[in-house]
């Protein structure tokens, strides 16, 4: 099993520019999460589905920030305009009917 | 409302020394689990371990064990005889039954020189 795979592991982008964030779950795993991390808010959740249906989004911090899952096996969380207050570190996450959770490596957004 | 409190920002040990992370929560469900994760400075989150709240045995897995008790609403970390690989950012996270997203702690950073 290869993970949960986030890309791209590094994004740099100017401000204004739309920016998007790719997320594959781990197969069979029925919720996904995205988190974002910065050093002042730590790791926040921003949002969260089960089985491909948005369950909460309240984490989103505005209308520029939006997340899809169009099937069990892909997720995107899109940023448009970006700002430059967007950088941080974005996890996607994926858990089984277990109750484990297994994060990607993590996308590392700078925007200048 | 669920919350996790690490109160220790940074610790700093030298090798071989024992070292606790603390962690307390806040949960009005009977129901929750509790979890560890390691944040190495290669970014990852590395999980540790996960424990469910009818379940207040201790566990030791190497040396990383883990200290569950509900009466202060604590399950603290100790590692033994630290190593500089164990250097990291260690955090304390929470899942409430029917409610499915982590509720993370703002981390404890632990530097361990040699």
């Amino acid at each position: 099993d290869a993970g949960v795979i986030q890309s791209p592991r590094h994004e740099v982008t100017e401000m204004g520019q739309e920016v998007t964030l790719r997320c594959k779950p781990i197969s069979g795993h029925d919720y996904l999460f995205w988190y974002r991390q910065t050093m002042m808010r730590g790791l926040e959740l921003l949002i969260y589905f089960n089985n491909n249906v948005p369950i909460d989004d309240s984490g989103m911090p505005e209308d520029r920030f939006s997340a899809k899952m169009p099937n069990a096996s892909f997720s995107t969380l899109k940023i448009q305009p970006s700002e430059p207050r967007d950088s941080a570190v974005y996890f996607c996450a994926s858990r089984d009917r277990g109750g484990g959770y297994t994060f990607g490596s993590g996308t590392r957004l700078t925007v200048v | 409302a669920q919350k996790v409190t690490q109160a220790q920002t940074e610790i700093s040990v030298v090798e071989k020394e024992d070292v606790t992370l603390d962690c307390v929560y806040e949960t009005r469900d009977t129901t929750y689990y509790l979890f560890w994760y390691k944040q190495p400075p290669s970014g990852e989150l590395v999980f540790l371990i996960r424990r469910n709240s009818f379940d207040e045995q201790n566990e030791i897995s190497g040396r990383y064990s883990w200290n569950f008790q509900k009466s202060t609403s604590s399950f603290n970390f100790t590692i033994t005889a630290s190593q500089v690989v164990d250097s990291a950012v260690y955090f304390c996270a929470l899942s409430e039954d029917g409610y499915s997203t982590l509720t993370f702690g703002k981390g404890t950073m632990l530097l361990v020189s040699p």
